[in-house]
């Protein structure tokens, strides 16, 4: 039930973009999104529900194709802060909220 | 600010040893989750709860009991620790205001 991940890891210079994919075997209800720092926890940035809906704050906007079970995380104009390991985490509606986490992609900004 | 406590950072257990992970979470939460992260396998799902005595096994429930005899406080235990079982172990609860996971800042255990 574990989501995939692509790619793996990436390497940006600062002002550079990128993007991450999720996609699921399963049907959707919702894709979370989710950065973890170097020794912190994750912390949640954005859901989408099905239906399609693009999201986004600051730089850092996502897209949720419910019909190909896919989501995507934009990076644009990237900066040092970016920096961390990304991950999806999916929903599809047969438990208690519990999500099940991609492999993570391990994003690194450099100047 | 929700806060999800662990209660150690790091620990270091021998094989054999019964092994107690406790987790607090401060926003009345109904529903908690523990999972452990391992370099390449991103984070995996062991037991989640949505109540008081309630609870339900994930994906890699081998090994691992969970106990949560009050709402705030949810429970790992190792029953007897063996190495493979050395890993990050994050705590988590979930906002249904927000629909996220509030993360525990995470325990890292070794078993030697």
């Amino acid at each position: 039930q574990q989501p995939v991940q692509s790619p793996q890891a990436v390497i940006l210079r600062e002002g550079e973009d990128a993007v991450i994919n999720c996609s699921s075997s399963k049907a959707l209800y919702s894709v979370h999104w989710y950065r973890q720092k170097h020794g912190e926890a994750p912390v949640f940035l954005m859901i989408l529900l099905k239906g399609g809906e693009q999201k986004g704050h600051d730089k850092i906007s996502a897209s949720f194709n419910e019909k190909k079970q896919q989501s995507s995380l934009y990076l644009t104009a990237s900066q040092l802060s970016y920096s961390g390991t990304y991950f999806c985490g999916t929903d599809d509606q047969t438990g208690a909220n519990n999500l099940f986490f991609g492999t993570g992609t391990r994003l690194t900004v450099i100047p | 600010d929700v806060k999800v406590t662990q209660s150690s950072r790091y620990l270091v257990k021998r094989t054999g040893e019964k092994v107690f992970l406790e987790c607090v979470q401060d926003m009345d939460h109904e529903n908690m989750f523990w999972y452990r992260q391992d370099p390449g396998l991103g984070l995996r799902l062991i037991y989640f709860s949505y109540d008081v005595k309630m609870k339900e096994k994930g994906d890699i429930p081998e090994g691992y009991s969970v106990s949560r005899e009050k709402k705030e406080r949810f429970s790992l235990i190792l029953e007897s620790a063996s190495t493979n079982q050395t890993s990050m172990y994050l705590c988590a609860s979930w906002d249904p205001g927000g629909e996220k996971l509030f993360f525990g800042s995470g325990t890292q255990l070794s078993v030697l």
